[in-house]
């Protein structure tokens, strides 16, 4: 079945250390993009990718940094350098033009 | 850039109506409505790409004013299953543009 993997669903870490959030998508689909969640709140762009080799900061890439090496792969870091990473982590991808958006099951990232 | 949504909550009783609205500041290329059920990812509910389009999905139908950028969500005799927070998204008119949520409506459908 075709879909959006997100790992880990929940993840744990202490202060200070990077963490790598994996996306993994085999629809074939050009875009791909990381949204954060905060409890109550809506989603807020971190990156987004329209094509291999290419990705755009959204509106709060600070302390994040991406790779798009592959079309089905787009994985996300959370580093040392967020400020306040515990939150709830979704992926998303979507075919070129204005198609609908896939997400994957998202994660949970709670530093400790 | 985050289009706004209106209202921020909303409490129904099951067999009532609901609208959602939700505009944005800059030219939009498409709309899209998600719901999300808590501890969920969202579900694409419907998309809207023209000017005054309307589409329809069960009970639960949407309208684009290209013109005015703004979209609004039209829930008719609302089922519990209903309940969650609903989602419009985005996307500008030039390609490339990125796709941005806005921050969404908590509707509560009870017995």
């Amino acid at each position: 079945d075709g879909g959006i993997t997100q790992s880990p669903k929940y993840l744990f870490r202490k202060e200070g250390q990077n963490v790598t959030l994996s996306c993994e998508q085999n629809l074939n689909h050009d875009a791909m993009y990381w949204y954060r969640q905060d409890p109550g709140q809506g989603l807020r762009l971190i990156y987004y990718s329209q094509i291999v080799n290419d990705f755009q900061k959204g509106d709060i890439a600070e302390g994040y940094s991406v790779s798009r090496e592959k079309k089905e792969s787009f994985p996300l870091t959370v580093t040392s350098a967020q400020k306040n990473p515990t939150a709830f982590y979704l992926c998303a991808s979507s075919a070129r033009g204005a198609g609908e958006l896939f997400f994957g099951e998202g994660s949970r990232l709670t530093v400790l | 850039q985050q289009p706004v949504q209106s209202p921020q909550a909303v409490i129904l009783r099951e067999g009532e109506d609901a609208v959602i609205n939700c505009s944005s500041s800059k030219a939009l290329y498409s709309v899209h409505w998600y719901r999300q059920k808590h501890g969920e990812a969202p579900v694409f509910l419907m998309i809207l790409l023209k000017g005054g389009e309307q589409k329809g999905h069960d009970k639960i139908s949407a309208s684009f004013n290209e013109k005015k950028q703004q979209s609004s969500l039209y829930l008719t005799a609302s089922q519990l299953s209903y309940s969650g927070t609903y989602f419009c998204g985005t996307e500008g008119r030039n390609y490339g543009q990125n796709f941005v949520f806005g921050p969404g409506t908590r509707l509560s459908v009870l017995p």
